[in-house]
């Protein structure tokens, strides 16, 4: 089983409509990110969260919102979709002791917003 | 603020070939990390290497290997005798250990890589 779950894989859906994308992670780690790809800009953060209680904003956080239910699940939503945040969007964990340890993704979801 | 460029949007190498992805880097901090990922047709993003700031030795991992060069501010990625299963997008990213920007990942836009048999 992968160690970083991603749901839905893939989402059509149209402008207007609220949409949830969900992550939960097997690891133990504290710290949950997400963050969009799209073609030529390479990854942008989001949101991160550092525990529980911890929420903030990222590059790119206009139009979106995050809800950090329990360590192990960080869902990210969109609550009026629009054509450009059609994307490939990534979860990610990382433990953050010791200092910077490697994040770990997701397998990713592909939104389209028609 | 920090910032890293990937100047080479695509490279195109005939299996065999060696080939050199770029990565250049801007930051203030004095102690932060590097990181390659590999992504794959698949989609899903491989971790690759971790190097801190204080730990400049070329580091080598079968035909994969790392030059980090602080006087540059480059953290080369070389793949020797390429193979068709290296095709994928690269990224180079950078994650300061303290400030405003600790415990964030900035990518670079990314370097797609085909490797024709």
């Amino acid at each position: 089983d992968a160690d970083v779950t991603q749901t839905p894989r893939n989402r059509i859906t149209k402008t207007g409509k609220r949409i949830m994308l969900e992550c939960s992670q097997t690891k133990g780690h504290d710290r949950m990110y997400w963050y969009r790809q799209d073609p030529g800009l390479g990854l942008r953060l989001i949101y991160y969260s550092f525990d529980v209680k911890d929420i903030n904003k990222g590059e790119i956080s206009d139009g979106y919102s995050v809800s950090r239910q329990a360590q192990a699940k960080f869902s990210l939503s969109l609550e009026s979709a629009i054509p450009n945040q059609t994307a490939l969007y990534f979860c990610a964990t990382s433990a953050g002791i010791l200092g910077n340890q490697p994040q770990h993704f997701g397998d990713g979801t592909r939104l389209s917003i028609l | 603020a920090q910032k890293v460029t990937q100047a080479q949007t695509e490279i195109s190498v005939v299996e065999k070939e060696d080939v050199t992805l770029d990565c250049v880097y801007e930051t203030r901090d004095t102690t932060y990390y590097l990181f390659w990922y590999k992504q794959p047709p698949s989609g899903e993003l491989v971790f690759l290497i971790r190097r801190n700031s204080f730990d400049e030795q070329n580091e080598i991992s079968g035909r994969y290997s790392w030059n980090f060069q602080k006087s540059t501010s480059s953290f080369n990625f070389t793949i020797t005798a390429s193979q068709v299963v290296d095709s994928a997008v690269y990224f180079c990213a950078l994650e300061n250990a303290g400030g405003t920007s600790y415990g964030k990942l900035t990518f670079g836009q990314g370097t797609i890589l085909t490797v024709h048999p």
